[in-house]
Formats: structure tokens, C-alpha cells, sequence
């Protein structure tokens, strides 16, 4: 159980397009999800913690209007990187969290890059 | 503010023990984890401490000292497939996890 997967698993966008990536709990339901961003050879970095229904709260740093995240279900999250730059190129990680609040479940993942 | 450290790399030998060491400096404290996370690939969760003391899982065991704000990740009879980078992340009073850079692992034969 608890399985979270992501679509695209990788995409190759030209610069100033927009992108979609999806973030699905498969069997179980997420009132919260995370998008985290992983430049190489570099920690993860949370970006914004999203809550069914509600707006997604950002981390310093993160723009809001670029990088655009919907929860409208309790299964599905979406975050969507507008007018793309070569700088956005990135591996970018979604995760869901479980019943309890330590459990998080981690997506495989999606890789970006932008040309 | 928050801070995790975690040596940058480690190199072991296929067999034998290695020890990844962590501190950190949170606000509050609801848990520490470990993860293995191989390249390209996202994190994969190995273990949760809350409570000081060791847990054993298998080849893996993780230490928490929550007094000294310390914790390690054992492996033992190591295998090539244990390359990877392992991550040491808090989880703090919001429940948010804190992350380390990670530690590089590589095993030679």
C-alpha cells in the first residue's frame, strides 16, 4: 500500500512553454502533498505543501505565479511550471502524507528540462 | 535556524560495516528519518526514530540520541546495490521534514 506515483516520469519542454505534472495517492487518501525540487548533487528542496481544497502554501524563494499547484482532490495533486526557463530544469518530487503526520509517501518523480 | 549535517561522501568496502552520522539543530523535533535515494530516482523511506535508542531493521539499524541532537545509520554486510546517497531529514514542530545534503555512499569491491 500507500503508493503515490507522478506523470510525466521525465519531459522535455522548449523555453517559455508551460508544464504539467501530476502527483496521484493511488490507494490511499492525501489531505497533503509536498513538491519538492532536487538540482544535482543536491538535497531536496521543499517548494510548497499543498492541502486539499485550499490554496498551496509556498516556501520563501518560490513563486507562486510560475509555479502553479492545484490539490482539488483528495488523490491528486498538480503543479504546473509556466513560461518555462532552461533554469527550471530540474527533477521534481511529490510527495503525500498518510494517516499520521510522520508518514510521507514519495512519487518517483519527474525530470525536467527546459531547452 | 535549522540545520542538518551529514558527511558529504563515504567509500566502504563490499562486506563490511559503514556508519553515516547525523546532527541537527531544529525547531522541535516530531522524528528523524533515513532514505536511500539512488540516482535519478526519488528517495525511498529506511527508517523513522522518535524515541532515543537503536531500531533494527534487517542489515539496517538507525540510532537517535534526541539529547545530543545526534542519530546514525548503520549498514552492515554491505552490497554494491547499497551505493546510493542517504538522507538524514527531521521532521520539525510543523511537521515539515528539514533535509540534509546527504551523504554519498560508494562501495568498492
Amino acid at each position: 500500500g500507500a503508493v503515490v506515483s507522478q506523470h510525466p516520469s521525465w519531459v522535455i519542454c522548449k523555453s517559455g512553454t508551460s508544464v504539467k505534472i501530476e502527483c496521484r495517492s493511488l490507494d490511499f487518501q492525501a489531505t497533503t502533498m509536498f513538491w519538492y525540487r532536487q538540482f544535482p548533487k543536491q538535497s531536496l528542496m521543499l517548494m510548497a505543501t499543498s492541502n486539499e481544497g485550499s490554496k498551496a502554501t509556498y516556501e520563501q524563494g518560490v513563486e507562486k505565479d510560475k509555479f502553479l499547484i492545484n490539490h482539488a482532490s483528495l488523490t491528486l495533486s498538480t503543479l504546473t511550471v509556466t513560461s518555462a526557463h532552461p533554469e527550471d530544469s530540474s527533477f521534481y518530487i511529490c510527495s503525500a502524507r498518510g494517516d499520521r503526520e510522520y508518514e510521507q509517501y514519495f512519487g518517483p518523480g519527474t525530470r525536467l528540462t527546459v531547452t | 535556524g535549522q540545520n542538518i549535517d551529514q558527511p558529504t561522501e563515504m567509500t566502504a568496502t563490499e562486506g563490511a560495516i559503514v556508519q553515516i552520522n547525523c546532527t541537527y539543530q531544529t525547531s522541535g523535533f516530531n522524528g528523524l528519518f533515513w532514505y536511500q535515494q539512488h540516482a535519478g530516482e526519488a528517495p525511498t523511506f529506511l527508517s523513522y526514530n522518535v524515541l532515543d535508542g537503536l531500531e533494527e531493521k534487517g542489515r539496517f539499524s538507525s540510532f537517535l540520541s534526541r539529547s545530543k541532537g545526534y542519530s546514525y545509520l548503520l549498514l552492515k554486510e554491505l552490497q554494491m546495490k547499497d551505493s546510493a546517497s542517504y538522507l538524514c531529514a527531521v521532521m520539525d514542530s510543523n511537521y515539515q521534514l528539514i533535509w540534509g545534503a546527504g551523504t554519498k555512499l560508494i562501495i568498492k569491491p
